[in-house]
């Protein structure tokens, strides 16, 4: 069965630090997708990236940067010079490749950014 | 990028009632769409697999008879709370995916329902 952990249930940083979020997964599967969104208070779910599974290169995008380990088996999810803007609850997701599939979700991190 | 809606975006009902949430693939057909459920500051979880025109697959602890839905055409599917109660208030999302591309899921922005 998948699994998604994400340890840290609360995080909290002042403006300008970098903060790392955590999330381990588990699957059978040798081919699948990991995935990362964002919460904010209004609730919709906003999509931050996918990565597949043979795709094990960091990305960068702006302020975030994402480290896949095979591994260790683990997607983490890296927000440099945090601002206010970037509190919400943040998901890591999984799912299988073979499509229309579900995602199984972590619990979520929420973070705070505090100015 | 595919836009996926749905209405209401909140509902307040009393205890009691059938409450019908939408869920609509506006520039796209979506063969399947999932029904998820999140509580307050918990995950999100899924309730059903909907794939039109043929009977949703629940997950296991969903009551089928309770969460009716209905995925009749290619754009729309549909959850209906009947009898709803109070441990029903949760917040609702649903997610589609495009044939061809179906590792990507697109989320509409949810519906949060409050039964009094």
């Amino acid at each position: 069965a998948q699994k998604v952990t994400q340890a840290q249930t609360e995080i909290s940083v002042v403006e300008k630090e970098d903060v790392t979020l955590d999330c381990v997964y588990e699957t059978r599967d040798t081919t699948y997708y990991l995935f990362w969104y964002k919460q904010p208070p209004s609730g919709e779910l906003v999509f931050l990236i996918r990565r597949n599974s043979f795709d094990e290169q960091n990305e960068i995008s702006g302020r975030y940067s994402w480290n896949f380990q095979k591994s260790t088996s683990s997607f983490n999810f890296t927000i440099t010079a945090s601002q206010v803007v970037d509190s919400a609850v943040y998901f890591c997701a999984l799912s299988e490749a073979a499509g229309n599939t579900p995602l199984v979700f972590g619990k979520g991190t929420r973070l705070s950014v505090i100015a | 990028g595919a836009v996926v809606s749905q209405h209401p975006s909140w509902v307040i009902c009393k205890s009691g009632t059938s409450v019908k949430i939408e869920c609509r693939s506006l520039d796209f057909q979506a063969t399947t769409m999932f029904w998820y459920r999140q509580f307050p500051k918990q995950s999100l979880m899924l309730m059903a697999t909907s794939n039109e025109g043929s009977k949703a697959t629940y997950e296991q602890g969903v009551e089928k008879d309770k969460f009716l839905i209905n995925h009749a055409s290619l754009t729309l599917s549909t959850l209906t709370v009947t009898s709803a109660h109070p441990e029903d208030s949760s917040f609702y999302i649903c997610s589609a995916t495009i044939p061809g591309q179906r590792y990507e899921q697109y989320f509409g922005p949810g519906t949060r329902l409050t039964v009094t």
